[in-house]
């Protein structure tokens, strides 16, 4: 089976960073991604790592430890935007299987 | 380039009708994917196709949801007769292996609403 689990909610003032933890165990492991959300809308792409490391894309930057089954999703200078749920999710085969989301806040 | 596309947007039908619901998958995507979401269950894979065939049903609810994928630019979930915890966001994704990851693309969704 699959388990993953993230912070229900987190709040951040604008221009700060955040950091959205994750972690899983899982049957099989091909790769992790991270969605953003906004309400009332689709799942869209952020990140995806399948190695050890960190991941830098602009202001969004992912981190992967496989042996700690441990993942996290920065985000820096975060803007008013930003708010939305965001996702961690778990690739075994074919299968994406989704926590169940982080909500972040951005006050002014 | 167009993303994945569905229709309808919203749907509000009555208890016992027949929903049908469309997808149309990214040009030169193989693989496509029929999710469910609600706030009690997050979201949940219904089936997965790859290269227009049935691979795993095993999310699909129960008999009253059927799936179908006729070519690889179209696919339709189908619920009947619709019951009231029917009710939530459907999504279609899709993905290419020549994608990073396999990367899943989302549709804006179809918000299902039966009364």
């Amino acid at each position: 089976g699959q388990n993953i689990d993230q912070p229900t909610e987190m709040t951040a003032t604008e221009g700060a960073i955040v950091q959205i933890n994750c972690t899983y165990q899982t049957s099989g492991f091909n790769g992790l991604f991270w969605y953003q959300q906004h309400a009332g809308e689709a799942p869209t792409f952020l990140s995806y790592n399948v190695l050890d490391g960190l991941e830098e894309k602009g202001r969004f930057s992912s981190f992967l430890s496989r042996s700690k089954g441990y993942s996290y999703l920065l985000l820096k200078e975060l803007q008013m935007k930003d708010s939305a749920s965001y996702l961690c999710a778990v690739r075994a085969g074919y299968k994406l299987s989704f926590g169940a989301g982080t909500t972040v806040t951005v006050r002014a | 380039d167009a993303g994945v596309i569905q229709s309808p947007r919203h749907e509000v039908t009555e208890m016992g009708q027949e929903v049908t619901l469309r997808c149309k998958p990214i040009s030169g995507h193989n693989s496509l994917f029929w999710y469910r979401q609600t706030m009690m269950r997050g979201l949940e894979l219904l089936i997965y196709f790859n290269n227009n065939v049935p691979i795993d049903d095993s999310g699909m609810p129960e008999d009253r949801f059927s799936a179908k994928m006729p070519n690889a630019s179209f696919s339709t979930l189908k619920i009947q007769p619709s019951e009231p915890r029917d009710s939530a966001v459907y999504f279609c994704a899709s993905s290419s292996a020549d994608a990073e990851g396999d990367t899943q693309y989302f549709g804006p969704g179809t918000r299902l609403t039966v009364l």
